[in-house]
């Protein structure tokens, strides 16, 4: 049974530009949410999203956004990246938002040049 | 909302040893889940033990365990016979409570304890 799967691995972008990160829950799983994690700020929530409804959204300002699929995979998408932006973006799935087993991927490396 | 407060950013002991990481947290709930994840260099969050507040016994997964002081708002992990793969970085987290119910998905996370296991 495949894992939570992020994509890219690793990113770089300039100061300026937007950036589309995907996450593709395991099979069945149908709720999914993301988080920052920076060495500062630590593990922050950013979204959650079940049946393509976003549930709740963390304390980040609007350049963040995140949309979810039919088919459960899921996107967040920041605009106008900035230099503090770089961090490392998680994503993880459950079968429900009331379902405590919620499984992580690896993340996305992204570096804000 | 929850707060979650890890109080020691980096831990070491020694193979086969044991070690206890500490963690304090603050919620208005008077029912609540608490877990301990484990992030490896491979960067994946593993899902290590969880706490249900109602729950007086503490739990344990095989050589882990909680130490769950409710009226204190403590949850530390003992981890025992430490091995090398047990080398990590540890957080303490609790899902977000409110009149909709728990919502796993929302985690508050501590600020995490590097745990290394020496040879």
């Amino acid at each position: 049974k495949a894992g939570v799967t992020q994509t890219p691995r690793y990113l770089i972008k300039t100061r300026g530009q937007q950036v589309t990160l995907s996450c593709s829950p395991i099979s069945g799983h149908r709720s999914v949410s993301w988080y920052q994690q920076t060495p500062g700020q630590g593990l922050q929530f950013l979204f959650e999203y079940f049946s393509e409804t976003q549930r709740n959204k963390g304390n980040f300002p609007g350049r963040f956004s995140g949309r979810q699929f039919s088919n459960s995979r899921s996107e967040m998408n920041v605009s106008t990246l900035e230099l503090g932006d770089s961090a490392l973006y998680l994503c993880a799935s459950s079968l429900a938002p009331g379902s405590y087993g919620y499984t992580f991927g690896s993340g996305t490396r992204l570096t804000v040049v | 909302a929850q707060t979650v407060t890890q109080s020691q950013p980096e831990m070491s002991v020694q193979e086969a040893e044991t070690v206890t990481l500490s963690c304090t947290y603050d919620t208005s709930e008077s029912n609540y889940y608490l877990f301990w994840y484990k992030q490896p260099p491979s960067r994946q969050m593993i899902l290590v033990i969880r706490q249900e507040a109602y729950k007086q016994q503490n739990a344990t997964e095989n050589r882990f365990s909680v130490n769950f002081q409710k009226a204190a708002k403590s949850f530390s992990l003992k981890i025992s016979d430490s091995q090398l793969g047990d080398t990590a970085m540890y957080f303490c987290a609790s899902p977000d409570s409110n009149a909709g119910g728990t919502s796993y998905g929302k985690l508050t996370f501590g600020q995490g304890t590097i745990l290394t296991v020496h040879p």
